[in-house]
Formats: structure tokens, sequence, C-alpha cells
């Protein structure tokens, strides 16, 4: 089974520049996750579809973050302008339907982000 | 402001020991509990979930949850050093919605 993919794995740029970030989910997972991981910290959930549909964006800073989900498939995530402060990684998960028991949060394997 | 606190560490323990790892929250209506263990450079991947009071085991781990106390911890028994990494606490409150990580305690398994 193909995990989540992602890329780019490594992304640097000069803040007030702009950047996207791509995911491709497990085959048939509905829900989608995007996360912010600096340095030192753990994950924080900045948006979450089901199908393509937002189920939670309350953590995005939807100034100059914005993700979407065309077809209920593959995600992007892109920041406008960035700033410093952004530098992270950045984490897609996604996640099937079932029982609990079988239902885990699979991750990819992240894009780090340098902002300059 | 919910919240989830780990020692950050590093915790240090000779191979073979048991390694204990602790936990607290702060939202009491919370309802799942997860263990991730995140290697250097890699991205988290689950160990074990707890949704009950009580202890819970899966092979060498063991997952401790006390609501009452709003306290849940990791016990590795036979530490390896192949165990050496951050091992990410995260709550929610069911599922995985909205799930709340802390910021990670760092295992190092010395030989």
């Amino acid at each position: 089974e193909a995990g989540v993919a992602q890329s780019p794995r490594y992304k640097i740029i000069e803040k007030r520049q702009s950047v996207a970030f791509w995911c491709n989910p497990i085959s048939g997972h509905a829900t989608l996750y995007w996360y912010q991981q600096i340095l030192g910290q753990g994950p924080k959930l900045l948006i979450q579809f089901q199908n393509n549909g937002v189920v939670d964006d309350s953590q995005l800073p939807k100034d100059r973050f914005s993700a979407e989900r065309l077809k209920g498939v593959d995600s992007t995530l892109k920041i406008q302008p960035a700033k410093l402060e952004d530098s992270a990684v950045y984490l897609c998960a996604s996640r099937g339907q079932g029982t609990p028991t079988n239902e885990k949060l699979f991750f990819g394997s992240g894009t780090q982000l340098s902002v300059l | 402001q919910k919240e989830v606190e780990q020692n950050s560490g590093p915790l240090s323990v000779p191979e073979g020991a048991i390694a204990s790892l602790n936990c607290t929250y702060s939202d009491r209506g919370s309802q799942s509990f997860f263990w991730y263990r995140q290697y250097s450079g890699k991205s988290p991947e689950l160990i074990m979930f707890i949704y009950s009071n009580g202890d819970k085991e899966d092979g060498r781990f063991t997952a401790q949850l006390n609501k009452a106390s709003q306290y849940v911890s990791l016990l590795i028994r036979d530490s390896q050093p192949s165990d050496s990494a951050t091992y990410l606490c995260a709550v929610g409150p069911g599922g995985y919605n909205k799930l709340i990580f802390g910021a990670g305690t760092r295992l190092a398994v010395h030989p």
C-alpha cells in the first residue's frame, strides 16, 4: 500500500515570497490533515478536510495561508506572503474510516520550509 | 487554551531498562489519547492509543490513562537503542478530530 505522498521535500524561499505544498493521501482515505511542526514543538493542526469539505480550519492563518482539496483526493497548501516564523515542517496526514482499532493517522514525510 | 504538557527531556535510560514517559492535559473533556514516535527528520508514527482508564499493553509498550488526574503515560520495557526518538503525546475530544500534540519527550537509550 502506497503511503501519503508529499512534495517538495525541502523548500527555501525569501520572506514575502509565496510557496505551495502538495499532498496525495492514501487511496480511499476521506480525511486529510495539514499540520505545521516548528522545530522543538509538536505538530499543530492547520486544517482538516473530510472529502473536499473543510471540517476545521480554526488555526489556519487565513490572511496568508490557504488550502484546497479539489475532487476530494490530493490537496495543496499555499502560503502567500511567507514570513520568517513560517519556517517549519509541513506535514500532511490522512485517515481511513472504520473501527477505532484500525483508524490510524498516516503521516507523509513532510515538507521542510525555510524562510530567509 | 487547551494544552498538552510533556517533559522535553532528554530522558536517558540504559539498554534493557524501563523507560517511563509522562503527559498531562488540561481539557477534562478529552476522550482519546495517543502516543506517537518521531525519529529525527522523520514523520510521526502511531505506536499506541487508549480511550479508557487503566492500562493497555502492546508488546513492549504499555499506555496508562488516569482521567481523574488528567494524566497519560507510556512505558517501554526492555528499551533498545532503536527506541531512541521523540515521543509525542496527542489528546483529542474523540477519534482523531482536533488532536492537540505535546512538544514531545526525547528518549535516548544507551547500550
